[in-house]
């Protein structure tokens, strides 16, 4: 089993929808957990933390369960320029960055 | 502003050759990365730094060494390269911290061909 898992999609979705995406971490002792973006044929870009609490930043929420060990993504009112690829990524306790998959989003007008 | 930064973009070599792929970073950060990424497949560990001359092996290790011989320096060193070894190679940096205090930025990525 994958430490980091996520649905690799694509999600299809018209523009104005909100869409959200899951993932899931095996190591209970994960430290801190982001959501990267990356656009086609360039590096994948810090597009935010995800804290305990939840972590919102205009159009887009995280929010952690630990209990359940998920991280999720929602994106409101999507617009075409988000279509990318958007890449879970967990802190081990030893400084390790576990990347996801990658979950690819297609915003349609 | 320029913060990782990855010594090539695109690198054509042949099978056999030892091929240096090297990483900069001016963050001043403590681990070092370096990742490659195939379709379908997702970013893979391959190597990871954690201070000057440390490492520890991440997920595919094989047919790859790294060196570190300065803070701001990760190195990926493929000893004989093979056609399997074809791939999208990045590095990263990040800081120690924990949480909001934790950063991680990557470089430009080098597409490596081997022929």
């Amino acid at each position: 089993r994958k430490e980091v898992e996520q649905d690799p999609g694509p999600f299809n979705v018209p523009e104005g929808a909100t869409v959200a995406f899951n993932c899931t971490y095996s190591n209970s002792a994960s430290q801190s957990f982001f959501w990267y973006r990356q656009d086609c044929r360039k590096e994948p870009k810090l597009l935010m933390s995800v804290y305990s609490s939840g972590n919102e930043d205009g159009r887009f929420t995280a929010q952690l369960n630990r209990a359940s060990q998920y991280i999720s993504l929602l994106i409101r009112d999507s617009k075409l320029s988000d279509s990318a690829t958007y890449l879970c990524v967990s802190l081990s306790n030893t400084g390790k960055l576990i990347f996801g998959q990658g979950t690819t989003l297609q915003v349609k007008p | 502003d320029v913060k990782v930064t990855q010594s090539s973009r695109y690198l054509v070599k042949r099978t056999g050759e030892k091929v240096f792929l090297e990483c900069v970073q001016d963050m001043d950060h403590e681990n070092m990365f370096w990742y490659r990424q195939d379709p379908g497949l997702g970013l893979r560990l391959i190597y990871f730094s954690y201070d000057v001359k440390m490492k520890e092996k991440g997920d595919i290790p094989e047919g790859y060494s790294v060196s570190r011989e300065k803070k701001e320096r990760f190195s990926l060193i493929l000893e004989s390269a093979s056609t399997n070894q074809t791939s999208m190679y990045l590095c990263a940096s990040s800081s120690v911290g924990q949480g909001s205090n934790t950063e991680a930025f990557f470089g430009q990525g080098t597409r490596l061909t081997v022929v």
